[in-house]
């Protein structure tokens, strides 16, 4: 699977839109983003994945770029209880078993 | 609520001891998993079974010893552990293993996990 790239913190204010970026520079053709949270002493939460196109649902939006080597995910009214690390991973299907989880942004949602 | 339900929440247990992490998924997944998190390191990947089948093992220590009866549980038998061995264990499943899997609707889902204390 692809290796991604996350900054290591963020902040946001409540209310605001989070927007959490994430590298995939060598992401190849059969392979999805996945984004998954995990808050303090939880197991991790899945949000959202694609593949080209963009993506939403009820917890957030995924922007893929163009040429599917970055992306970004989109908390719209960022709360409190957002507040977590959160893991962009990309999976292929052929890597199905494995989640690489990395290092992950952790966000902060500031009131 | 994710489906995945895993008992107990917390064990402290002795090098001596013998103990067991419980699992039980509610989605009617084929796949289940045991991941182990330490302190500030990434999920690491232990067992794989699909269809009750062992499919993957992440060169896991003989101490752990999984055991999956059927689809929906999955228990980790622990026996002389070290304090090294204290960590974050996750269940998780998903409707599919690889090989073949569909690539939409194979998403893997976690339990809250079982935080185990060594002494």
């Amino acid at each position: 699977d692809a290796k991604t790239t996350q900054p290591t913190s963020m902040d946001c204010a409540e209310g605001r839109a989070a927007n959490l970026p994430c590298n995939h520079s060598t992401i190849s053709g059969n392979e999805y983003v996945y984004w998954y949270r995990q808050i303090h002493s939880q197991g991790p939460q899945y949000i959202i994945h694609g593949l080209k196109n963009n993506e939403t649902n009820e917890m957030a939006s995924l922007i893929i770029t163009e040429d599917r080597k970055s992306s970004t995910l989109i908390l719209p009214h960022a709360t409190l209880r957002d507040t977590a690390v959160y893991y962009c991973i990309v999976r292929g299907e052929d890597g199905a078993n494995n989640l690489f989880f990395g290092t992950g942004t952790r966000l902060t949602v500031i009131p | 609520e994710t489906g995945v339900t895993q008992t107990p929440r917390h064990l402290v247990m002795g090098m001596t001891n013998k103990k067991s992490l419980k699992c039980e998924q509610h989605l009617g997944h084929n796949a289940m998993y045991w991941y182990k998190q330490s302190a500030k390191k990434p999920l690491e990947l232990m067992f794989v079974y699909n269809f009750k089948e062992q499919t993957e093992n992440n060169s896991v220590p003989s101490r752990f010893s999984p055991e999956c009866p059927n689809s929906s549980h999955l228990f980790l038998h622990l026996h002389t552990l070290q304090p090294e061995d204290s960590a974050l264990y996750l269940c998780a499943s998903s409707p599919y293993e690889r090989l073949n899997s569909p690539p939409l609707g194979n998403t893997i889902y976690f339990g809250e996990g079982s935080w185990l204390t060594v002494v």
